[in-house]
């Protein structure tokens, strides 16, 4: 199993472009979440969907970022416009949820690095 | 709010020993833990997990051991290979659920 897939690995743009970020979850994992890391605030939840619909989006910072998820193998998150404090690591992961009385593991794709200028 | 916390953010021990990482949590609803290892330039992954109702769960040189009255747990590395160096992250959630907390991760590095 190739595991989680994310492109692109570094991205580097000016501030007011837009960004897309892409995740290939695993095969058969119905669950994705987004995650972003920085120094200060650590690893915190952006967006979790749930067999293609986002759940919770709580954890998304402001409307300039979005997320899709349009099949079982494909999502996007996307920040328009960018800004230089949008400077982060983003991962995505990935689980089979398998309903009450599981806890399902998450499993994270490589990241992607992002720098706004 | 920080509801999982890794106080100490850097550990050195020498190859062979062990390896000792600590976890506080504050949220009682927390009923199962994780401990991830991350390499620079990769994401987290999973190393070992223990639900609430044990105290302790091993797999090979690893052993998580979960204290609920104190809200502590604790990763045990015996012996610490070089290849061990990383961040680890502890994390918790509730059972059933999906969102996971994350402590802000202790760099371990093994010396040789």
């Amino acid at each position: 199993d190739a595991g989680v897939i994310q492109s692109p690995r570094h991205e580097v743009t000016e501030m007011g472009q837009e960004v897309t970020l892409r995740c290939k979850p695993i095969s058969g994992h119905n669950s994705l979440f987004w995650y972003r890391q920085t120094m200060m605030r650590g690893l915190e939840l952006l967006i979790y969907f749930n067999n293609n619909v986002p759940i919770d989006d709580s954890g998304m910072p402001e409307d300039r970022f979005s997320a899709k998820m349009p099949n079982a193998s494909f999502s996007t998150l996307k920040i328009q416009p960018s800004e230089p404090r949008d400077s982060a690591v983003y991962f995505c992961a990935s689980t089979a949820k398998r309903g009450r009385g599981y806890t399902d593991t998450q499993y994270f794709g490589p990241g992607t690095r992002l720098t706004v200028l | 709010d920080q509801q999982v916390k890794q106080n100490s953010p850097s550990l050195s021990v020498q190859e062979g020993r062990i390896s000792i990482l600590n976890c506080d949590y504050t949220n009682s609803m927390f009923d199962y833990f994780l401990w991830y290892k991350k390499y620079p330039a990769e994401g987290p992954t999973f190393l070992i997990s223990i639900s609430s109702i044990k105290d302790k769960n091993e797999d090979g040189r690893f052993t998580v051991f979960l204290n609920k009255s104190a809200k502590h747990l604790s990763l045990h590395i015996v012996p610490s290979q070089p290849g061990d160096s990383a961040v680890y992250f502890c994390a918790a959630l509730r059972s059933n659920d999906y969102k996971l907390s994350f402590g802000a991760g202790t760099t371990v590095t093994v010396r040789a």
